[in-house]
């Protein structure tokens, strides 16, 4: 089976603009979950998605939101971004359809720089 | 809130040697799982192992083993026999009893000497 795939890879966007990143998940797969990597929060969960539904949510302002799509792809959107949105954003597909402590599989992830 | 926390930010070895990765969790639910995430500078994150908390008997995946305390609250990583490529970040992560969100610690950066 193919991994999961972000796209894009990388991206520098301005203060104040909008952006949106993609997540598509291991196939079969219906949990999807998006995290922030950066160097002084480390890795902080942003929210999980199943079956088209947001399960779960991390402690983010309301300019990060989310979506899936009935084939579980997802979709990350920051409005206003600002500088210390800077980040690398991981995406991780999970096919927890039962009882908890599924692996999460990652994607490569995208790195975000907001100047 | 639940809390993961690896307290050293740093790690060396010695090519074929032993070296145990430390970390403390805080969790009021009471099954739940434990994890080891490795983060090669690629930035791939990949899972080393995974720990289930009603599971006495520690896992095993070759060379990496954990020691899982759970009344302490502890669970360590130990590479045996450490090659090159272990070199990484590694992150211990809790799912806190919740699906679909893990709970990371700080991460600790092992490097490994030839």
């Amino acid at each position: 089976k193919a991994g999961v795939t972000q796209t894009p890879r990388y991206l520098i966007k301005t203060r104040g603009q909008q952006v949106t990143l993609s997540c598509s998940p291991i196939s079969g797969h219906r949990s999807v979950s998006w995290y922030q990597q950066t160097p002084g929060q480390g890795l902080q969960f942003l929210f999980e998605y199943f079956s088209e539904t947001q399960r779960n949510k991390g402690n983010f302002p309301g300019r990060f939101s989310g979506r899936q799509f009935s084939n579980s792809r997802s979709e990350m959107n920051v409005s206003t971004l600002e500088l210390g949105d800077s980040a690398l954003y991981l995406c991780a597909s999970s096919p927890q359809d039962g009882p908890l402590g599924y692996e999460q599989y990652f994607g490569p992830g995208t790195r975000l720089t907001v100047t | 809130a639940q809390t993961v926390t690896q307290s050293q930010p740093e790690m060396s070895v010695q090519e074929a040697e032993t070296v145990t990765l430390s970390c403390t969790y805080d969790t009021s639910e009471s099954d739940y799982y434990l994890f080891w995430y490795k983060q090669p500078p690629s930035r791939q994150m990949i899972l080393v192992i995974r720990q289930e908390a009603y599971k006495q008997q520690n896992a095993t995946e070759n060379r990496f083993s954990v020691n899982f305390q759970k009344a302490a609250k502890s669970f360590s990583l130990k590479i045996s026999d450490s090659q090159l490529g272990d070199a990484a970040m590694y992150f211990c992560a809790s799912d806190g009893g919740s699906q679909g969100n893990l709970i990371f610690g700080k991460g600790t950066k092992l490097s490994v000497k030839p």
